[in-house]
């Protein structure tokens, strides 16, 4: 079956603008996870989603950042007046949680704010 | 007590060899440790995990070894290929994998 999917796989924006960023879970995962990569650096977690229990946000830098999902489909992440360090990779992780902690993760979202 | 400590940051080993990497946590609520494999301008893939009730799980070439005592766990990759030249994260989990750690990762180049 499909994997996690991503889009768009890169984005280029203007500094002060908005973005948003899509995941596509595996069909059937209840869990999914948002992380931050910045160049050569490890995975920086950002927000948790499970079912419909209430998001785990503690991972989020700033009040810029927010991220939604809708029921165990699609999610989105978006980031107010983006600023010069937002610039990374970010990674979207599906998981089913009945079959253990396997996350899959998608093939990313490149962000650079110019 | 969140943090996953891994080590070496980079990694050199010649074809054939062994590449070890080594990981260590403090929060013993952790119950899953896996790790994740990722070529560049990939996500991470998992390629093999542990849960604290054995010592040692092996597939292939890929052996994690499991310590309770010593908070520790690492990967051991027998007759190293140039294919396996990427970047290698061990994390950690419990709660079903709400509370979800990663490493900061060990480059490995596998010279030919």
């Amino acid at each position: 079956g499909a994997g996690v999917s991503q889009s768009p796989s890169n984005k280029v924006t203007e500094k002060g603008k908005d973005v948003e960023l899509r995941c596509d879970p595996i069909s059937g995962h209840t869990a999914l996870y948002w992380y931050r990569q910045r160049l050569g650096q490890g995975l920086e977690f950002l927000i948790y989603f499970q079912g419909n229990s209430a998001p785990d946000k503690s991972g989020l830098p700033s009040d810029r950042f927010s991220a939604e999902r809708t029921g165990e489909s699609v999610s989105t992440l978006t980031i107010q007046r983006t600023q010069q360090e937002d610039s990374a990779v970010y990674l979207c992780a599906s998981s089913l949680i009945r079959r253990g902690d396997e996350q899959y993760f998608g093939p990313g979202t490149r962000l650079t704010v110019t | 007590q969140q943090q996953v400590k891994q080590s070496p940051q980079s990694l050199i080993v010649q074809k054939g060899g062994i590449s070890i990497i080594n990981c260590a946590y403090e929060n013993t609520a952790f119950d899953y440790f896996p790790w994740y494999q990722q070529f560049p301008g990939k996500g991470p893939a998992l390629l093999i995990a542990i849960r604290p009730d054995v010592s040692e799980k092996k597939e292939g070439r890929f052996t994690i070894s499991f310590n309770k005592s010593a908070k520790q766990f690492s990967l051991h990759i027998m007759d190293s290929q140039p294919g396996d030249s990427a970047t290698y994260f061990c994390a950690a989990s419990y709660n079903y994998g709400q509370n979800f750690v990663f490493g900061p990762g060990t480059r490995l180049s596998v010279l030919p």
